[in-house]
């Protein structure tokens, strides 16, 4: 039974290009979270999703980031014309229908924007 | 509102002396959930343990122990006789279930452990 999967595991753009990260959550789960770590800092919850619906996207910025989890594929955040302060390690976490609490978190990926 | 606090920023122990990461949470929720995690300098996130509000009881899994204290709104790790390979960041964490478990994680305790 694969963990939390995410790709890319490194991801290099440039100023201005748009960075798509992608997360498949474990099997059976139906829950996803994703959040961001700037270096040197703790996580911060960005937005909560369910299959084909926004739960809580509170901790969104509110310009030129989306996410999304269609009914098929994996669950997809996106960030579009990226800036340096993007530059941060991104986490996605599923959890199964119903247990919330119980979270699995992937590798992450390591965005840098040059 | 939810809050998680780590007041030790960093703490260098050296190799087989006894460390305690201290954590204490805010939470208006009677139902919800602590967690320690780990993250060593490879980057990815370690679980540790989970403990629900309702089960104060203390938990040992090897070296590790974690004192969970409602009355004080506290959940400390100790690790007994560290070891470099202890060396990583810690953060302690919290889930409310009104929030649709949502986890605030704390700013994380940096630990070196030197040999």
């Amino acid at each position: 039974n694969a963990g939390v999967m995410q790709n890319p595991r490194h991801l290099v753009r440039r100023r201005g290009q748009e960075a798509r990260l992608r997360c498949s959550p474990m099997k059976g789960h139906s829950h996803v979270y994703w959040y961001r770590q700037l270096p040197e800092e703790g996580l911060k919850f960005m937005v909560y999703l369910q299959k084909e619906n926004i739960i809580d996207e509170s901790g969104m910025p509110k310009e030129r980031f989306s996410a999304e989890f269609p009914k098929e594929g994996p669950s997809i955040l996106r960030i579009q014309q990226v800036v340096r302060g993007d530059s941060a390690a991104y986490f996605c976490a599923s959890s199964p229908p119903g247990e919330g609490e119980k979270l699995f978190f992937g590798s992450g990926t390591q965005l840098s924007v040059l | 509102a939810q809050k998680v606090t780590q007041a030790q920023t960093e703490i260098s122990v050296v190799e087989k002396e006894d460390v305690t990461l201290d954590c204490v949470y805010e939470t208006r929720d009677t139902t919800y959930y602590l967690f320690w995690y780990k993250q060593p300098p490879s980057g990815e996130l370690v679980f540790l343990i989970r403990r629900n509000s309702f089960d104060e009881q203390n938990e040992i899994s090897g070296r590790y122990s974690w004192n969970f204290q409602k009355s004080t709104s506290s959940f400390n790790f100790t690790i007994t006789a560290s070891q470099v390979v202890d060396s990583a960041v810690y953060f302690c964490a919290l889930s409310e279930a009104s929030g649709g478990f949502k986890t605030i994680f704390g700013a994380g305790t940096r630990l070196f452990v030197k040999a």
